[in-house]
């Protein structure tokens, strides 16, 4: 079964420090995704990706984010400066249009 | 803004024991509700979407079901693999493809 696939699955970085979390979408999806989950909260929105370009993002999703999909499979996010409080879990997800998202496994991010 | 609460926080069970857990929910326009299961460390995966009240949907041993201020997730005869966290999601009318998530209920299916 057709599944998302995301790198790393955990990361530990330095306050600061930039990161990229890799995706790799459903192959005949078109819409892509990143949520994040802070441990024990909701999940929330960051932003919403179609047609190489971003249709939606929240207001989490500020200056120190940006995605890109960089070829026809992999999907990424870059937090630039990353602080404390952007330690979290982040999902990728991919939806073919029809409403329904698919969810990776997610990467854990943890900020020291 | 688009809201999602669900109740109960958590819910232990039996196994076999039948109930409910509930997503009420305010949304301009709703494009879509969605039940999600997700277990530990691990990310949602898809169970249901209701689009309109009165529509329902089964898979095993859950069904979904939707009016227009809540949905309902019924579980009949549960089995501890049933145990895990089951997040409701509403996508409002002026969404690209932004799902409102709840806190989620935590369901133990004790043997």
């Amino acid at each position: 079964e057709p599944e998302v696939t995301q790198t790393p699955s955990h990361q530990v970085t330095q306050m600061g420090q930039e990161v990229i979390l890799r995706c790799v979408p459903i192959s005949n999806h078109l819409y892509f995704y990143w949520y994040r989950q802070i441990l024990g909260q909701k999940v929330e929105f960051l932003v919403s990706f179609y047609n190489n370009e971003i249709s939606e993002k929240s207001e989490i999703f500020d200056d120190q984010f940006s995605v890109e999909r960089p070829d026809g499979s992999n999907f990424t996010l870059k937090i630039r400066s990353t602080k404390l409080e952007d330690s979290a879990m982040y999902f990728c997800a991919s939806g073919a249009g029809t409403g329904e998202l698919f969810f990776g496994e997610g990467s854990r991010l943890t900020v020291l | 803004e688009d809201q999602v609460t669900q109740s109960p926080e958590a819910l232990r069970l039996q196994e076999g024991e039948s109930s409910s857990l509930n997503c009420s929910y305010t949304v301009s326009g709703l494009r879509g509700l969605f039940w999600y299961r997700q277990d530990p460390g691990k990310g949602p995966e898809f169970l249901f979407t209701l689009y309109s009240a009165g529509e329902e949907k089964e898979k095993e041993r859950l069904k979904a079901t939707l009016t227009k201020k809540e949905s309902f997730l019924h579980i009949t005869a549960p089995k501890p693999e049933d145990s895990a966290t089951y997040l409701c999601a509403v996508r409002g009318g002026t969404s690209y493809g932004k799902l409102t998530f709840g806190q989620g209920t935590i369901l133990t299916v004790h043997p």
